[in-house]
């Protein structure tokens, strides 16, 4: 099976501009998380879906937003981009009923100049 | 609320040698507790996880960790490092109330050297 997946992989941006980030969940996961992951720390909570309803937000601030579709997918969207954005963007699956486990996927690099 | 506290963010051992990472962590309720590694340019990778069954956890690659109550403690060993135990390792916690956000620590680089 594979596992979770994002897009792009990599992406550069300029401040005030807008991006979007995509995961796609492992096949039978409901559950999607989004964590930042600025270099040399470890992931930050952003937002967690779950059946297509937020269930969870970190301390972040209304420039960040997601949503979640109907095949569960989620999209990750951050407006008026800071050079602060600038981080590894990961992505986890989790299924309700294996002990709340989350899968990663490899993440999105964004790069904001 | 729930955090977790590395210590040390850098490890350096020889190969061969005894692998031993910290994690301490504070939960204001029954924890799951998590260890991940980390290679560069790559996502998380799952090593072991304590779901409040066995307290001696063994996981991937030789890895195992224990969890301990009274010291709030989860520290990751590997009896013998390999070469290619080398990445950055993160603990984390997880409340079984809210199954979809994790707490990390900073991490801690290991480094092995021949």
């Amino acid at each position: 099976d594979a596992g979770v997946t994002q897009s792009p992989t990599h992406l550069i941006k300029t401040r005030g501009q807008h991006v979007t980030l995509r995961c796609s969940p492992i096949s039978g996961h409901k559950s999607v998380s989004w964590y930042q992951q600025v270099l040399g720390q470890g992931p930050q909570f952003i937002f967690q879906y779950y059946e297509k309803e937020e269930r969870g937000r970190g301390n972040f601030p209304d420039r960040f937003s997601a949503r979640q579709f109907p095949n569960y997918s989620s999209e990750l969207n951050v407006n008026a981009l800071l050079l602060g954005d600038s981080a590894l963007y990961l992505c986890a699956s989790s299924s309700p009923t294996g002990a709340y486990e989350q899968y990663f996927g490899p993440g999105t690099r964004l790069t904001v100049t | 609320a729930q955090s977790v506290t590395q210590l040390g963010s850098h490890v350096s051992v020889s190969e061969g040698a005894l692998v031993l990472l910290r994690c301490n962590y504070s939960s204001s309720v029954p924890p799951y507790l998590f260890w991940y590694v980390q290679y560069p340019n790559q996502g998380l990778q799952l090593l072991l996880k304590y779901t409040s069954a066995a307290t001696l956890v063994k996981g991937i690659n030789g890895f195992e960790a224990e969890f301990k109550k009274s010291e709030t403690s989860f520290h990751l060993t590997k009896p013998s490092a390999h070469m290619s135990d080398a990445a950055e390792y993160f603990c984390a916690v997880k409340l079984n109330t809210n199954a979809g956000k994790s707490t990390f620590g900073d991490g801690t680089t290991l480094t092995v050297k021949p």
